[in-house]
C-alpha cells in the first residue's frame, strides 16, 4: 500500500534562512505524483509544488524547491530565505499510478513550520 | 485566476440530521473529490467522481454518505444521518491533468 511519512512533526527557521522539510513515500507502481500543499490556521490547503516520477529535474516553483531523490524515496520540500507569512502546516502528498479516473491523493501527518523573527 | 469555492465555510448541526456541503469546481475541470480533516490530524481521501458517477470511494465513505452532481458547476457532498465522529474539515478539489489537485477553501462541520 501506498504511504507518506513526514518525521518532523515541527520544525523552527530563522526569517531569511532556508528549511527542509522531510518527506518520505513508499510505493511498488512505477508511475507517481508527489505534491506539496501549505495549509495555513485559515486551514485552506494551497497547491505549492508538484514533482512526477518520471521528471528527471527537481520541481521548483519560485523558492519552494522539491529535492526528489528517487532510489531513497524522498521528496523534501525546500523553502529558501524563509519569510513569516511561511508559518504554517506543509503536507508532503502522493497520488496513485497512472492517469487514471481516481488519481486520489494520499497525506502525511504533515509538518508545522514556525518562522521565527 | 479560477479557484474551487464551498459553501458554507461552517456548518453547526445536531446530531442525527442531514447535511449538504456544496461544492462549485473549476469550470473545466473534470475530476472531483471529496476529502476530510478531523482537527489536528491529517487530510484524509473520501471519495472521486468522475463522468458522473463514482470512481472510488474509501472505507470512511460509507451508505451515509453520497455524492453528486445536480448541474453543471455544483459538486454536493451529503450526509445523511450526522454522527459526532463526522466533525471535520471537508474539502473539496478539482483537477483536469494528473499533475494538479486544487482544493476549495473547506467547510467545518461540527455535529452536536
Amino acid at each position: 500500500a501506498q504511504k507518506i511519512t513526514q518525521t518532523q512533526p515541527g520544525m523552527f527557521v530563522q526569517e531569511k534562512e532556508a528549511v527542509t522539510l522531510d518527506c518520505t513515500y513508499d510505493t511498488s507502481d512505477q508511475s507517481y505524483g508527489l505534491f506539496w500543499y501549505k495549509q495555513p490556521s485559515s486551514g485552506e490547503m494551497i497547491f505549492l509544488i508538484y514533482q512526477g516520477s518520471y521528471d528527471e529535474q527537481n520541481a521548483t516553483e519560485g523558492r519552494y524547491s522539491l529535492n526528489f531523490q528517487k532510489a531513497r524515496k524522498s521528496a523534501n520540500l525546500v523553502i529558501s530565505a524563509s519569510q513569516l507569512g511561511d508559518s504554517a502546516m506543509y503536507f508532503c502528498a502522493m497520488r496513485e499510478a497512472g492517469g487514471g479516473a481516481t488519481n486520489k491523493l494520499i497525506f502525511g501527518t504533515g509538518t508545522l513550520l514556525a518562522v521565527q523573527p | 485566476e479560477p479557484e474551487v469555492t464551498q459553501t458554507p465555510s461552517h456548518q453547526v448541526t445536531q446530531m442525527g440530521q442531514e447535511v449538504i456541503l456544496r461544492c462549485v469546481p473549476i469550470s473545466n475541470h473534470l475530476y472531483f473529490y471529496w476529502y476530510r480533516q478531523i482537527l489536528g490530524q491529517k487530510v484524509e481521501f473520501l471519495v472521486s467522481f468522475y463522468n458522473n458517477e463514482i470512481s472510488e470511494k474509501s472505507e470512511i465513505f460509507d451508505d451515509q454518505f453520497s455524492v453528486e452532481r445536480p448541474d453543471g458547476s455544483n459538486f454536493t457532498l451529503k450526509i445523511r444521518s450526522t454522527k459526532l465522529e463526522d466533525s471535520a474539515m471537508y474539502f473539496c478539489a478539482s483537477r483536469d491533468r494528473p499533475d494538479e489537485q486544487f482544493f476549495g477553501p473547506g467547510t467545518r462541520l461540527t455535529v452536536l
